[in-house]
């Protein structure tokens, strides 16, 4: 059973750099293809971006220039940056696998999630 | 790239049926078959219930069906059961590898 765990800071100031990391775990982080979702204080999901265990890339438009996901097959992680953050950047970040076989285009399974405070 | 839209809440009670929309544009949910549907209880990481439009996991209850026409998605939840009080998010391909979530539906089993 494959399982994912995010780690990171729980707050981060202003304008600085929000990072993360998933750990993934009861597997191997090579073959498949990963995400970051977010969800700000009682609103809905968000997509982040994309990663696949070569390396390649996608992300969400909107956050684009700001964004930077990266995977480390050594460590079985992949991880997150997202630079000059604001309040607006303040949600629940998760990490989840896309898909698995033929089929990837969703979502599962998903890390628990952790909670970033962006505030001076 | 907006945001699906989906009815902010909806109701039933125990062994009824509802039906959950998710609107969408050509864009996405019109142009590809890559709807899935999430369920997320308070606090917790949300549960896959529906991929590929129609498709369910192994574990998901067959009780959870989608279904989409044009540009709108929908799932519908039959023999309701108070443990499906939950938030529902659909999600779609949208092209060029990215991916586009609705704004969430809230459940209530009244």
């Amino acid at each position: 059973q494959v399982l994912l765990q995010e780690s990171g800071p729980g707050l981060v100031r202003p304008s600085e750099t929000l990072s993360l990391t998933c750990t993934v775990s009861g597997g191997s982080l090579s073959t498949y293809q990963w995400s970051w979702i977010r969800q700000s204080p009682g609103k809905g999901l968000e997509w982040i971006g994309n990663i696949h265990y070569s390396g390649n890339t996608n992300y969400n438009p909107s956050l684009k220039s700001r964004l930077t996901i990266s995977v480390d097959t050594s460590k079985n992680h992949f991880s997150l940056n997202l630079s000059f953050v604001t309040a607006a950047d303040t949600a629940v970040y998760f990490c989840a696998r896309r898909g698995s076989g033929t089929s990837i285009n969703w979502f599962d399974p998903w890390g628990q999630g952790t909670l970033v405070t962006v505030s001076s | 790239q907006s945001a699906l839209t989906q009815p902010r809440s909806v109701s039933g009670s125990p062994g009824q049926s509802v039906t959950i929309s998710c609107t969408g544009t050509s864009s996405d949910v019109g142009t590809y078959n890559f709807v899935s549907w999430y369920q997320q209880h308070p606090g917790k990481a949300p549960k896959v219930l529906i991929y590929d439009v129609n498709r369910r996991p192994s574990g998901v209850p067959d009780r959870f069906s989608g279904s989409k026409s044009d540009n709108t998605a929908s799932l519908t939840i039959s023999g309701l059961q108070a443990e499906d009080e939950a938030d529902y998010y659909c999600c779609s391909f949208a092209g060029s590898y990215t991916f586009v979530f609705g704004g969430g539906t809230k459940l209530t089993v009244l």
